[in-house]
């Protein structure tokens, strides 16, 4: 069965804080995806990376950056936190033509 | 405008009723949509794909009209189990099987 872990569930950090969200994938996955979701606005894509070491900006990235060194594990990265950034953070993966495979969300909240 | 727009609801539907409802979207390009279920505090699970000019599945049916540019989601006999809510997604027109996702329709289905 598909499996997409992220790191934490939820998160408490400050302002100014760089904070690091982490999300694993076990299918071999070529495609992954950083989303955050908002009352209102739906799912927004941040970042997206089709491989290894390559990413793309999604529709919102400012303020944000992301690493893939492996394969399985994408990782979104706030350089500094600020209150506008408390949201859902939604990880999720995707093969071929398949549908994408999300996990569970780390809610972030930055006081 | 937004690309993929939805009635955020709630839809208030008694339990072994029907309850339909729509989502718009601009680009006339879009091929592709789903529909994804997201209960509350949890990730998106897709419910169906939605190809052509529609899709069936057990009590659930989708329906895609091009000429008016929306999709819509039937669900027959509702259950309990099926309050949540309903995100409509399109496949965006690009080699990396990025979504677009609606906000959202909420659906409750009482006893």
């Amino acid at each position: 069965d598909v499996k997409v872990t992220q790191s934490s569930r939820y998160l408490v950090k400050r302002t100014g804080e760089k904070v690091f969200l982490e999300c694993v994938q076990d299918m071999d996955h070529e495609n992954m995806f950083w989303y955050r979701q908002d009352p209102g606005l739906g799912l927004r894509l941040i970042y997206f990376s089709y491989d290894v070491k390559m990413k793309e900006k999604g529709d919102i990235p400012e303020g944000y950056s992301v690493s893939r060194e492996k394969k399985e594990r994408f990782s979104l990265i706030l350089e500094s936190a600020s209150t506008n950034q408390t949201s859902m953070y939604l990880c999720a993966s995707r093969e071929g033509d398949q549908p994408q495979h999300f996990g569970d969300g780390t809610r972030l909240s930055i006081l | 405008r937004k690309e993929v727009e939805q009635d955020p609801g709630p839809f208030n539907v008694p339990e072994g009723a029907t309850v339909a409802f729509n989502c718009t979207y601009s680009n006339s390009a879009s091929q592709s949509f789903f529909w994804y279920r997201q209960d509350c505090r949890k990730e998106p699970k897709l419910l169906m794909s939605v190809y052509s000019s529609g899709n069936e599945d057990g009590r659930f049916t989708a329906q895609l009209n091009r000429a008016s540019q929306y999709i819509s989601l039937l669900i027959r006999d509702s259950k309990l189990s099926d309050s949540a809510t309903y995100l409509c997604v399109r496949l965006r027109a690009d080699s990396w099987g990025k979504l677009q996702f609606g906000a959202g329709t909420q659906v409750v289905v009482t006893p």
